[in-house]
């Protein structure tokens, strides 16, 4: 079966930096997104992976290891706005994305 | 209006009723698609479509129709509501369902079955 992991809840303080971590077992590959979402609210955008290596966008990078099945979000320079749930998809053979139950991130003062 | 609209924002309703969710774009996009996300489970993809005049089944279709007869719109219809379609339901579009495009979503339907 298809399986995307990501850590239920993560709790971080402002200013620091956070990792958040997606594994993935799909029939096939095309691409690995994070999505954002704020409670309440639709997901948005944040980052697309398809060769291995770091993506960087501002205070944001992902990460992807094809061969691993691995894929992390960084988020520097946290802020209180950063709290949100971010939500691992990857798209498969048949170019469906695959979506993570996401990861709820509690920013602290 | 610009991105996606969803309709109604949202609905509380009675088993076996009938209930169609309305969805619009304005973005020109291809690829229309239909999830719903209940607590502690990931977005779950119900039906899709790539091109107007065409729809496909996603992972959970049982229960749910779609028609696409135009490239902006993307009706979801429950034929006779159960309780289990409890769920937040979102409407996405992307530029093209084949290629390494982003998906938008609209602001979802919450949706309540008695």
């Amino acid at each position: 079966g298809q399986n995307i992991d990501q850590p239920t809840e993560m709790t971080a303080t402002e200013g620091a930096i956070v990792q958040i971590n997606c594994t993935y077992q799909t029939s096939g590959f095309n691409g690995l997104f994070w999505y954002q979402q704020h409670a309440g609210e639709a997901p948005t955008f944040l980052s697309y992976n398809v060769l291995d290596g770091l993506e960087e966008k501002g205070r944001f990078s992902s990460f992807l290891s094809r061969s691993k099945g691995y894929s992390y979000l960084l988020l520097k320079e946290l802020q209180m706005k950063d709290s949100a749930s971010y939500l691992c998809a990857v798209r498969d053979s048949n170019y469906q994305l695959i979506w993570g139950a996401g990861t709820k991130l509690i920013i602290k003062p | 209006i610009a991105g996606i609209t969803q309709a109604p924002t949202s609905q509380i309703l009675a088993a076996g009723r009938r209930m169609t969710l309305r969805c619009t774009q304005d973005m020109r996009h291809n690829a229309m698609y239909w999830y719903r996300q209940d607590l502690g489970l990931g977005l779950r993809l119900i039906h899709y479509s790539n091109t107007a005049g065409t729809t496909g089944k996603g992972e959970v279709p049982d229960g749910y129709s779609v028609s696409r007869a135009n490239t902006d719109d993307f009706p979801l219809t429950l034929a006779s509501a159960v309780p289990s379609q409890t769920s937040v339901y979102f409407c996405a579009s992307s530029v093209s369902g084949t290629s390494a495009n982003e998906q938008f979503f609209g602001p979802g339907t919450r949706l309540t079955v008695l």
